[in-house]
């Protein structure tokens, strides 16, 4: 069975960091790309970033809100990706989520959807 | 940038009966990177519809994705009592994933 066990939320300070991992199993992790998102208490869904797979570079794609102090990173060894936020602000409060990007044929496009969900972890960013 | 408007805010039906959503993009969009997801309460998103139609594996065949250029349309033909959720929509081009504000169904 696939699963995505997250790790590492809690109450923080702003301007404090805070580490998020996601623990995987059940698929061979150094095939996909991993993303993550976030949902602000009562609020919709926000795509957070991503990091490919090696074949892919490692590259990572970030959100504007975030980039320049989330960093996601990925540990093929152990089969965990981890969001690190630095700088954090009240408004990055809410549920973080980590997900595995699945690889799928649309009419020859190759896209890849967030196909399997992390079971979400609350970050909490408060004086 | 991309912005999708879904509609309408909430959906109030009942078990059996037909629902439809929509999504449309602030421009025209490729069907290919449109997709559906549903959110029950209290837990974490589900994929449901890539590519605009395809159902995800597992998905049950009442979930119907459809549209293109800048309107789509996730339609449920009977309504079960575990599809009274949130429904949101996603679109992603160039590595930049927006949504969509969501529907929520409710009996």
């Amino acid at each position: 069975e696939v699963q995505l066990m997250q790790s590492g939320g809690g109450l923080v300070q702003p301007g404090r960091s805070l580490r998020l991992s996601c623990t995987t199993s059940g698929f061979t992790f150094e095939d996909y790309a991993m993303s993550w998102f976030r949902q602000a208490p009562g609020k919709g869904l926000e795509w957070v970033g991503l990091i490919r797979s090696k074949p892919y570079g490692e590259t990572k794609e970030y959100a504007a809100s975030v980039r320049g102090r989330f960093l996601i990173s990925r540990d093929d060894s152990k089969s965990i990706a981890y969001l690190q936020m630095n700088t954090l602000k009240t408004e990055d409060t809410g549920v973080y989520y980590c997900t595995r990007d699945g690889y799928y044929d649309s009419n020859g496009y190759p896209t890849f959807w967030a196909d399997v969900w992390g079971q979400g972890t609350m970050v909490t960013v408060s004086s | 940038e991309i912005v999708l408007t879904q509609s309408p805010g909430t959906l109030s039906l009942s078990p059996g009966e037909r629902a439809t959503l929509s999504c449309r993009a602030s421009q025209t969009v490729n069907s290919n990177f449109l997709g559906w997801f549903q959110q029950r309460p209290g837990q974490p998103p589900r994929f449901l519809i890539y590519g605009a139609s395809s159902r995800a594996p597992g998905i049950p065949d009442r979930f119907r994705g459809s549209g293109s250029g800048t309107d789509f349309t996730l339609t449920i033909t009977s309504l079960e009592p575990e599809d009274f959720a949130v429904y949101y929509c996603q679109h992603y081009i160039s590595s930049r994933l927006t949504f969509g504000g969501g529907t929520k169904v409710e009996i």
